[in-house]
């Protein structure tokens, strides 16, 4: 069974730029979820999809950040403009449904420096 | 809102030595409990989760956790570690949506 994509595996850009990320989940699984991993610190989440509808986006900067996930099936995140301390690793995680004791898979993660 | 504490940043053990990592949780509703662990280069990977049932669960590579509802406690326990258990630790708690994390744990075992 195919894991979690996510590409790119590394980014840099400058202050003020933009960038997008992409998330392929596990065949079948209809929850997909968006994490920022700050070094130090454990995941946090940023979104979560249910298909194609959003669940959960209470900690999503919205003033620069969004995300969707069109056919419910593979999902982009972006960022426009990045500030310094978007700086992270950005997790993309699926499972077969929401929260509860379902596991979730994770994906390599997408490693954002912004200088 | 939810919360997950892990008190022990950065723990070194030789080999064979015992381990255990505490995790507390702060949510009076449903509890699922889980820990993840990422070895150095890999992804995020699940080593254990306790949803209901037995307190004490067990996962993979050896590891336990019990989960004791009274201390808001779900501690990570192995009789003796390996240098390949080397990693990031982290509890993980979720209610009907995604999940806390706590801050993790670093483990170095040196051989």
């Amino acid at each position: 069974e195919a894991g979690v994509a996510q590409s790119p595996r590394y980014k840099i850009i400058e202050k003020r730029q933009s960038v997008a990320f992409w998330c392929n989940p596990i065949s079948g699984h209809a929850t997909l979820y968006w994490y920022q991993q700050i070094l130090g610190q454990g995941p946090k989440l940023l979104i979560q999809f249910q298909n194609n509808g959003v669940v959960d986006d209470s900690q999503l900067p919205k003033d620069r950040f969004s995300a969707e996930r069109l056919k419910g099936v593979d999902s982009t995140l972006k960022i426009q403009p990045a500030k310094l301390e978007d700086s992270a690793v950005y997790l993309c995680a699926s499972s077969l449904s929401g929260g509860g004791p379902n596991e979730q898979f994770f994906g390599p993660g997408t490693r954002l420096t912004v200088l | 809102a939810q919360s997950v504490s892990q008190h022990n940043h950065h723990v070194i053990l030789s080999e064979a030595a015992s381990l255990e990592l505490g995790c507390n949780y702060s949510y009076g509703g449903t509890v699922n409990l889980f820990w993840y662990v990422q070895y150095p280069g890999q992804h995020l990977q699940l080593l254990l989760k306790y949803f209901s049932g037995d307190p004490l669960v067990k996962g993979i590579k050896g590891f336990e956790a019990e989960f004791i509802k009274s201390k808001f406690s779900f501690n990570l326990r192995k009789p003796s570690v390996q240098w390949s258990d080397t990693a990031e630790y982290f509890c993980a708690h979720t209610g009907r949506r995604a999940l806390t994390f706590g801050s993790g744990t670093r483990l170095q075992v040196q051989p």
